[in-house]
């Protein structure tokens, strides 16, 4: 069964860095999304992202991050200038179809990439 | 701005025994998803609802969809241990953001 895939499992950074965390959605999906999760809690909506563009955003998602798709399969999220309250397990995922559009398919969540701050 | 509710957050149960996750929401929506994590894992689709009295059911988990109440169910018929892990719903905004419960934490004693 086709995949989400997220690389790298694990990243650790210094405080103040940049990072890129990298996602190959579902080879037929058309929309993407970036959610973290802090640990032991709950499941946070960063960004929504189809046709090359952000579809929607969360509060979260601030001047400090960005997407991009730079080629057909990648979509990466970037973090600027990372603070240690960005540790997180940050989760890709893709489907197929819009809500607006009458969607039945679940998002399928790549395995995360976990996020040190130090 | 929308609140989705999960109760009880955690829970502790005997195997054999049946149990109710509740998770309400506070503004309408188009549908809503329930997610199993086990820990240090990601998140595994459970069940899409979609309309107001949805009933789904994989072996012995049952969800179903109030849309009126805004209210969705995850029931759990006599538990075995393998059911432990956190249940999250989620709820589709119509603008495209899908927006979480805390989750609830689920303990199968056997």
């Amino acid at each position: 069964e086709p995949e989400v895939t997220q690389t790298p499992s694990h990243q650790v950074t210094q405080m103040g860095q940049e990072v890129i965390l990298r996602c190959v959605p579902i080879s037929n999906h058309l929309y993407f999304y970036w959610y973290r999760q802090i640990l032991g809690q709950k499941v946070e909506f960063l960004v929504s992202f189809y046709n090359n563009e952000i579809s929607e955003k969360s509060e979260i998602f601030d001047d400090q991050f960005s997407v991009e798709r730079p080629d057909g399969s990648n979509f990466t999220l970037k973090i600027r200038s990372t603070k240690l309250e960005d540790s997180a397990m940050y989760f890709c995922a893709s489907t197929t179809l819009l809500s607006s559009q009458g969607k039945n398919q679940p998002q399928h969540f790549g395995d995360g990439t976990r996020l040190s701050i130090l | 701005e929308l609140k989705v509710e999960q109760n009880p957050l955690f829970l502790s149960m005997q195997e054999g025994k049946n149990y109710t996750i509740y998770c309400n929401y506070s503004t309408t929506s188009d549908r809503l998803y329930w997610y199993r994590q086990d820990p240090g894992k990601s998140l595994e689709s459970l069940f899409v609802l979609l309309s107001n009295g949805a009933v789904k059911q994989e072996g012995r988990l049952m969800a179903s969809l109030d849309t009126k109440a805004r209210l969705s169910t995850l029931h759990i018929t006599a538990a075995v241990h393998d059911l432990s892990a956190t249940y999250f719903c989620a709820v589709d905004t119509r603008d495209d953001k899908i927006i979480f419960g805390k989750g609830t934490r689920l303990h199968i004693l056997p």
